[in-house]
């Protein structure tokens, strides 16, 4: 089964409005999670990395105020979109590392923006 | 983190079965090989992962020659629904540590 849930899987919204996306790591705990984007028939880009109780680390070239990270538990971390426009329009995916075992994603969320 | 190059696509039939080299010239000593599948529209689900030598489960063979700059996935007599991009990721075990995707290969299984 899945060791990490994602909510939601598509969401739509209007241009200027905002949305969360969700990500649980289950039955272990992440300190650490990471969100990733992709683009069609693209890779995945990574975003930014999400930090248990602290600040995220956010790659060059991605809007920290745009990208607001939560990472309030040591199970849940949140991206917010904020003030989406059509060209944050894509697939999002977190993941998880699970120690010792490497890195689980979760299922996606298709974000489309109108 | 260690770059990794993979052929675009591949293309096979049902049955076949599916070799996929990927290179990973200035991988480090404390890095794993990690191979995902991804379906469209779908989060990448864990293949195998191994640090040397040979590494088998119910879906896939992981050949890794001793030099570690190279490794092989190997699919067994695959099937229409394996046509997915699979990728190649190295990188540690340790929690703090994300992974850097390559293009990965899109392999293509016809009947």
């Amino acid at each position: 089964g899945a060791v990490v849930s994602q909510h939601p899987s598509r969401v739509i919204c209007k241009s200027g409005t905002s949305v969360k996306i969700e990500c649980r790591s289950l039955d272990f705990q992440a300190t650490t999670m990471f969100w990733y984007r992709q683009f069609p028939k693209q890779s995945l880009m990574l975003m930014a990395t999400s930090n248990e109780g602290s600040k995220a680390t956010y790659e060059q070239g991605v809007e920290k105020d745009k990208f607001l990270i939560n990472h309030a538990s040591l199970t849940l971390s949140t991206l917010t979109v904020t003030s989406a426009h059509p060209e944050d329009s894509s697939f999002y995916i977190c993941s998880a590392p699970r120690q010792g075992l490497g890195l689980f994603f979760g299922s996606g969320t298709q974000l489309s923006v109108l | 983190l260690a770059k990794t190059t993979q052929p675009i696509s591949m293309d096979s039939y049902e049955g076949q079965e599916v070799n996929i080299t990927c290179s990973h010239n200035n991988i480090a000593t404390n890095d794993y090989i990690t191979w995902y599948q991804q379906f469209p529209s779908q989060g990448p689900r864990f293949i195998i992962q191994g640090y040397k030598t040979k590494v088998t489960n119910e879906v896939a063979s992981l050949f890794i020659p001793a030099d570690r700059k190279s490794s092989t996935l190997s699919l067994p007599r695959v099937s229409l629904s394996d046509t997915a991009v699979y990728y190649c990721l190295v990188g540690d075990n340790q929690a703090g540590t994300a992974l850097i995707f390559g293009k990965g290969t899109t392999l293509s299984v016809s009947s």
